[in-house]
């Protein structure tokens, strides 16, 4: 199972809205609607900030949203602020029932 | 609150074995699907395995069939990950996570424990 497609990087100034893709194939992003997001800051456990493409877990922030569209999804981060820098994964649930995560974006705020 | 709390990591030449350990406290542990996930240094992060809330549900990633073996003890709250044949490619961070409400996706991770293979 290869590693979904991301970015490598994405930066943007703060107040700014950027948004993350995450491309993969008919047997997982575009399979199923169970594509989630991931923050991870340096040295930390991830956190995941949306579930099932566009539901966010009570607590994280209507700041991030998610959204499909065929076998690419994408974490738009609006109103950007300094504490949003960190990297962020995208995972997808398979039809060999296994997981794959994306390969990583790093967020930089300028 | 829920806490998953790894045990169990350090170094080990390879070919060499370990058993990782995730206690789990602050929820029903034999609700919940639960999986371990691990962190190359400097890199992304890899899904290597999940097991059912019973135990009787079992996948790998290939890069550990075989090789690694998941388990779990709901009466003592515990998640196992049995490591045999380790190679240098398996040094990482393993964090152990629980399954959200979908199911389908890590709600609650550990703080993650280091094991470095190396002669």
């Amino acid at each position: 199972q290869s590693a979904l497609t991301q970015p490598a990087s994405v930066s943007g100034s703060p107040g700014q809205s950027i948004t993350i893709s995450c491309t993969g194939t008919s047997s997982d992003v575009g399979g199923y609607n169970y594509v989630s997001w991931y923050q991870q800051h340096p040295g930390r456990a991830p956190k995941v900030m949306i579930y099932d493409v566009t539901n966010r877990p009570s607590g994280v922030s209507n700041r991030f949203s998610g959204s499909k569209s065929g076998n690419t999804a994408s974490l738009t981060i609006s109103g950007l602020q300094a504490e949003d820098e960190a990297d962020y994964y995208c995972s997808s649930y398979t039809t060999s029932s296994t997981y794959v995560f994306g390969i990583g974006t790093k967020v930089t705020v300028l | 609150q829920v806490q998953l709390v790894e045990s169990g990591g350090g170094l080990v030449k390879p070919g060499g074995f370990l058993r990782l350990s995730c206690e789990a406290s602050g929820f029903t542990f034999s609700d919940h699907y639960m999986y371990w996930i691990r962190q190359a240094p400097g890199e992304g992060l890899e899904w290597i395995s999940y097991i059912g809330s019973s135990g009787s549900t079992k996948y790998y990633a290939d890069s550990v069939k075989g090789r690694f073996t998941i388990s779990r003890d709901n009466a003592k709250n515990s998640l196992y990950l049995q490591m045999n044949s380790l190679r240098a490619e398996d040094t990482a961070v393993y964090y152990c996570a629980r399954a959200g409400r979908s199911g389908v996706h890590f709600d609650y991770w550990g703080q993650g424990i280091l094991v470095t293979v190396s002669s």
